[in-house]
């Protein structure tokens, strides 16, 4: 099982605030290691969407921001969109013996 | 950098699987090729990678002695051979780059393997 825990589905209307919330614990988050945010739509593979916490790669809208506190992280997306209705995973690094890079159990985003 | 993965597979249980990533574009560039499957409506899982760089492999542990993971420079590919399968390793298969941050910024197209008798 995975050992990042996210909420498996929210929802808003097209032009809401949603946010994505991303649960560790001391080996992972907690241990200071980097959040990554990808989305993926469906049918395709994953697209990185936030790396390092808070940056955006080249090409990702502004609407997509990320941010870090103490063992959890969350994704939020502004102005949603119906293009925007897709699973989204976080994913970090883990120290303990389960792993080393671990993804989030993903949640879909729901555009009313 | 585009990573393009071998085809379909169609495997009966007990057997191996050997899937391949080929890169190109900026390959001197790629720190480490991660491979992550997706069991069908489930979620993204970490197998596996292997550090170009250092020329060496690292596992998740519950795929350690099933999972082998190889590379090729002459050909700039990455192989992941997954062995003794089982009905559960049905999935896609995704080869990404690895950055030196940890985030995986390029991923293969995916390759489905069903395991099935």
């Amino acid at each position: 099982h995975s050992v990042l825990t996210q909420p498996p589905s929210v929802s808003g209307a097209p032009g809401q605030r949603v946010t994505i919330s991303c649960t560790g614990n001391s080996s992972n988050i907690g241990a200071g290691y980097d959040v990554h945010w990808y989305q993926q739509l469906p049918g395709t593979a994953p697209k990185l969407l936030i790396y390092g916490d808070t940056n955006r790669p080249s090409g990702v809208p502004d609407r997509f921001s990320g941010s870090e506190s103490g063992t959890s992280a969350s994704l939020a997306i502004t102005g949603l969109q119906a293009e925007d209705e897709a699973d989204y995973y976080c994913q970090s690094y883990d120290h303990s013996l389960s792993g080393r890079y671990v993804f989030g159990t993903g949640t879909k985003v729901i555009v009313l | 950098v585009q990573l393009v993965q071998s085809g379909v597979e169609v495997k009966k249980p007990g057997s191996s699987v050997k899937v391949s990533c080929k890169a190109s574009g900026g390959t001197f560039n790629i720190y480490a090729i991660s491979w992550v499957r997706q069991a069908p409506g489930q979620g993204l899982e970490w197998m596996g990678g292997f550090m170009l760089t250092y020329g060496t492999a690292n596992y998740a542990q519950k795929f350690q002695g099933r999972v082998t993971i190889t590379a090729d420079e002459s050909t700039s590919t990455v192989y992941m051979e997954l062995s003794s399968l089982r009905s559960e390793d049905t999935a896609v298969y995704y080869c990404a780059t690895l950055t030196d941050v940890g985030s995986m910024d390029h991923w293969g197209q995916g390759t489905l393997v069903t395991v099935s008798s």
